[in-house]
C-alpha cells in the first residue's frame, strides 16, 4: 500500500526566504506526482505536475524535482512572499490504480511579513 | 471557463437523514474523483468515474455511500442515513482524462458536511 510522508507538517519563515519543502513515498512504481496548494476553506490548486520520466518541472518561483528510485520529491519556494502562505500537498497516482491519487498530510506554510 | 464547481458549499443535516452533494466538472474533462478530507486527516480517495462508468468503487466506506454520473458530466454522490462521521469536507475533481501521465487534477472547492 503507498504511503506519502511529508516533513514538516508546519514550517514559518520570514519573507524573502527560500524554502525547501519534502515528500517522501513508500512505492516508487508511480505515474505521476503532484503538487497542490490548500488556502483554507478552499479547494486544492494544482502548482506542478511531474511526469514519472521526467526529474523536475518549474513554474515561475516554484521548482519541484522528483527522484523515484529513493522515493523523495520536493518543492522548492523561492523568494517567499505572505501570499504563499498555505497548505502543501504532495500527491502520487499509479496508472493500476486509475490515477487515483494517494495524498501527504500536507505541510502547513506561514510566510511573515 | 469556469472549473469544477460544487453544491452546496455547506450542508448541515440531523443524523439518520439522507444528502446529496453535486460537482460539475470542466468542460470536456472525462474523468471524474470524489475524496474526503476529515478534520486532522489527510484526503481520502472514494470513487472515480471514466465517463458515466465508475470503474472503482473501492473507497466508499460503507454502503450509505453511492454516487453517480450522468451524460460524462455532473455527477452526485449520495450519503443515506448520515452519521456524524460523515461530517467532512467533501472534494470532486476532474481531469481531461484518466490514466492520462500528464493531466492534472483539478479540484473543486468541496461542500462542507456537518452532521449534528
Amino acid at each position: 500500500k503507498q504511503e506519502v510522508t511529508q516533513i514538516p507538517a508546519a514550517l514559518s519563515v520570514p519573507e524573502g526566504e527560500n524554502l525547501v519543502l519534502n515528500c517522501s513515498f513508500t512505492d516508487s512504481a508511480i505515474y505521476n506526482l503532484q503538487w497542490f496548494r490548500q488556502d483554507p476553506g478552499k479547494g486544492l490548486t494544482s502548482l506542478l505536475l511531474i511526469q514519472s520520466s521526467q526529474r523536475e518541472q518549474t513554474s515561475g518561483r516554484l521548482n519541484a524535482s522528483l527522484d523515484k528510485s529513493s522515493g523523495r520529491s520536493t518543492l522548492y519556494i523561492a523568494a517567499s512572499q505572505p501570499g504563499d502562505s498555505a497548505t502543501y500537498l504532495c500527491a502520487v497516482s499509479r496508472r493500476t490504480s486509475g490515477s487515483r491519487l494517494t495524498f501527504g498530510e500536507g505541510t502547513q506554510l506561514t510566510v511573515n511579513p | 471557463g469556469a472549473g469544477v464547481s460544487q453544491s452546496p458549499s455547506n450542508k448541515v443535516t440531523e443524523k439518520g437523514k439522507d444528502v446529496e452533494l453535486r460537482c460539475d466538472p470542466i468542460s470536456g474533462h472525462t474523468a471524474l474523483y470524489w475524496y474526503r478530507q476529515s478534520l486532522g486527516q489527510g484526503l481520502e480517495f472514494l470513487i472515480y468515474f471514466q465517463g458515466n462508468s465508475a470503474p472503482d468503487k473501492s473507497g466508499l466506506p460503507s454502503d450509505r455511500f453511492s454516487a453517480e454520473r450522468t451524460g460524462g458530466s455532473v455527477s452526485t454522490l449520495t450519503i443515506q442515513r448520515t452519521q456524524q462521521e460523515d461530517s467532512a469536507v467533501y472534494l470532486c475533481a476532474s481531469s481531461l482524462r484518466q490514466g492520462a501521465r500528464n493531466s492534472p487534477l483539478h479540484f473543486g472547492n468541496g461542500t462542507r458536511l456537518t452532521v449534528t
